[in-house]
């Protein structure tokens, strides 16, 4: 099976709300990495945890390696946050599982 | 300025043709990879190298070679091409010593096989 499941596969935004996007990990996973397609498909590097957590503006990531799972919390939701959001893990080498990815819109 | 920079963006092959898609990094980075993305799903990883002149297999290697001639350009090879390569290919740096690993994408190659 996966070996990243993330949830939810899609979520709806009114502007201004905030919500959480999740990730579990089915094996020992060493580190995470959150990441924002956009609109034209280029992938941005939002986060990299090794442990706890961090925290850039409105959005806010947590990583427990113990109970395997991350979670990407978005305050404050823009119309510009809207797009696919991954999680990545790695569990040996330097080799990233992708989950599959929520579709994030906000509205107006 | 792009630091993972991959050409072309955009490729029609026709099935049983040759492709080679190109990715250059200013990076510095040791370890480059190569990932497929298809239309409503993540990224697997094909191949990856963490050297020159070295390459490793990926999670879903077949079909595919990899080639690092140097430690800025990685190549994919598609000696055949089949209708089921048609897919999103992105290049990606890192560096696990300084960096955590944290990836650095290109901006994807779209490749269409018909």
């Amino acid at each position: 099976g996966d070996q990243v499941e993330q949830s939810p596969s899609a979520l709806s935004l009114h502007e201004g709300t905030s919500s959480a996007l999740r990730c579990n990990f089915t094996t020992t996973t060493r580190s995470v990495q959150w990441f924002r397609q956009n609109s034209r498909g280029s992938l941005i590097n939002l986060f990299y945890l090794a442990s706890g957590t961090k925290e850039n503006g409105r959005l806010k990531s947590a990583f427990d390696s113990k109970e395997l799972y991350s979670t990407l919390h978005i305050r404050d939701a823009q119309l510009e946050d809207s797009g696919t959001y991954f999680c990545a893990g790695t569990s040996s080498g330097q080799k990233l599982v992708f989950g599959q990815g929520t579709i994030l819109k906000v509205y107006l | 300025e792009a630091a993972v920079t991959q050409s072309p963006r955009s490729k029609v092959a026709v099935t049983g043709g040759k492709v080679t898609l190109s990715c250059h990094q200013t990076n510095n980075h040791d370890y480059m990879y190569w990932y497929r993305q298809d239309t409503g799903h993540g990224l697997r990883l094909i191949h990856y190298s963490y050297v020159a002149d070295s390459t490793e297999k990926g999670d879903i290697p077949d079909g595919y070679k990899a080639s690092r001639p140097s430690q800025e350009n990685f190549s994919l090879i598609l000696e055949l091409a089949s209708l089921s390569q048609t897919a999103v290919y992105f290049c990606a740096s890192s560096d696990p010593k300084n960096s955590g690993n944290t990836l650095y994408f290109g901006e994807g190659s779209r490749l269409i096989v018909v």
